[in-house]
Formats: C-alpha cells, structure tokens, sequence
C-alpha cells in the first residue's frame, strides 16, 4: 500500500544525545515536511523539502537538523542543541500540484 | 508575522447536532486551504479542501466556506457523530509559492457529548 511511514512511534533520548527520526514515503511526492506538535498545541514546521538535495528551514529550525538524499527519505535528526525536544513529531509529504499533504502517525520522543 | 488561527480552543456538541468550526487566517495570499482531523495519537487525516476560486465546498457530512472577504474559513459537520470527536486544524498555503509550505492553525478540540 502506498503511504508514509515513520519510526519509531515511540522513542527516548538522554540528555545531550543526538537522535534520529525516519520518514518514508512510497508515495512518489517530491516534497517532505517535519512538524513538531507540542500537547495542546498546533503544528509548527521544522523543515521541508521541495526535491532531492534541497531543504528549507522552517518557523522552528534551531536544534534540528535534515538530510534529503532520496526522494523516499527525509530524516530528521534532533540534536543536544534542541532545549526541550520532548514532543510528538509528524512528518508529511505532498505530490505535485500543491494539493494536500499526506501524514505519517507520529512519532513521540521522550528525554530522560 | 502572519500566521493562521482558530476562534475556539474547545467545542462540545451533542450527538446529532450540527458543528462549525472556524479559522482565521491573514495571509492575504493564502489560495489554498485544507482541513485535517487528528484523533489522539494519531497523525492528522484530511478531511475536505478549497481553493480560493470557490466559496463553498462539500463532501461526506461536512461543508467548508470560505470568505476571503473577512479572511474566514469554517468547516461545518453534519449530524455530529462520536468518532467526530478530534482535534480539527486549518491550513493554508499559497500555492504560487514554490515551496507550498502548509502552515497550521492551533486546533480545535471537538467534543461530541450524548
């Protein structure tokens, strides 16, 4: 089935580890987005992607980092520069067209 | 700096009845719009979307209308049923833009009430 896929659902960081969130779709759109929901709150973008080896910083960039080498792929890597990652995390991607964008289920990540 | 907005935090219906939701948007250049529900846990689904050619727009019990004179957006469910019970968010985008970022209203809590 096509869709977008993330993993882990559930993840925990120390203190002063970098992490990494996958995001991957089958879905042949070419751009990718990471939004971060805090509880209570809306979704507010991290980065996103229009094609392969180009992204754009988002309204909250700091302490995150992207990589884009695949069309299928767009990880998203939470470092120890991030204060306060605790969060639920949700990638998405859109196809031509600027239609809507499709979501992955999530994935929330805890520091310890 | 511009963003997009929703008028109530939390809305409690009863089971049968009617829901508007609304949003607010001032991005002047906002052509294109969607609405998702999220259930907890849950990635958001989409749920219906309208360009800025259009006022009104339906699908399956639900109806969004756009008034891009007042910059309003509202979603309205019909015969609100339990698994209506979600958090309902707006979005915008311009779509002239190439990099068509969606942003993101704060939501709406819907509560569906017997």
């Amino acid at each position: 089935d096509g869709g977008i896929t993330q993993s882990p659902k559930y993840l925990f960081r120390k203190e002063g580890q970098n992490v990494t969130l996958s995001c991957e779709q089958n879905l042949n759109h070419d751009a990718m987005y990471w939004y971060r929901q805090d509880p209570g709150q809306g979704l507010r973008l991290i980065y996103y992607s229009q094609i392969v080896n180009d992204f754009q910083k988002g309204d909250i960039a700091e302490g995150y980092s992207v990589s884009r080498e695949k069309k299928e792929s767009f990880p998203l890597t939470v470092t120890s520069a991030q204060k306060n990652p605790t969060a639920f995390y949700l990638c998405a991607s859109r196809g031509p067209g600027n239609t809507e964008a499709f979501f992955g289920q999530g994935t929330r990540l805890t520091v310890v | 700096g511009e963003s997009v907005g929703l008028h109530l935090p939390t809305l409690s219906v009863q089971e049968g009845d009617n829901s508007i939701i609304n949003c607010a948007y001032s991005n002047s250049a906002s052509d294109y719009f969607i609405w998702y529900k999220q259930e907890s846990g849950k990635g958001p689904q989409f749920i219906i979307d309208i360009r800025s050619n259009m006022d009104k727009r339906q699908g399956q019990r639900v109806t969004v209308l756009l008034n891009k004179t007042v910059k309003h957006l509202s979603l309205q469910i019909a015969a609100t049923q339990p698994g209506d019970s979600a958090v309902y968010f707006c979005a915008e985008a311009v779509t002239t833009d190439s990099w068509g970022k969606l942003q993101f209203g704060a939501g709406t809590q819907v509560v569906v009430t017997p």
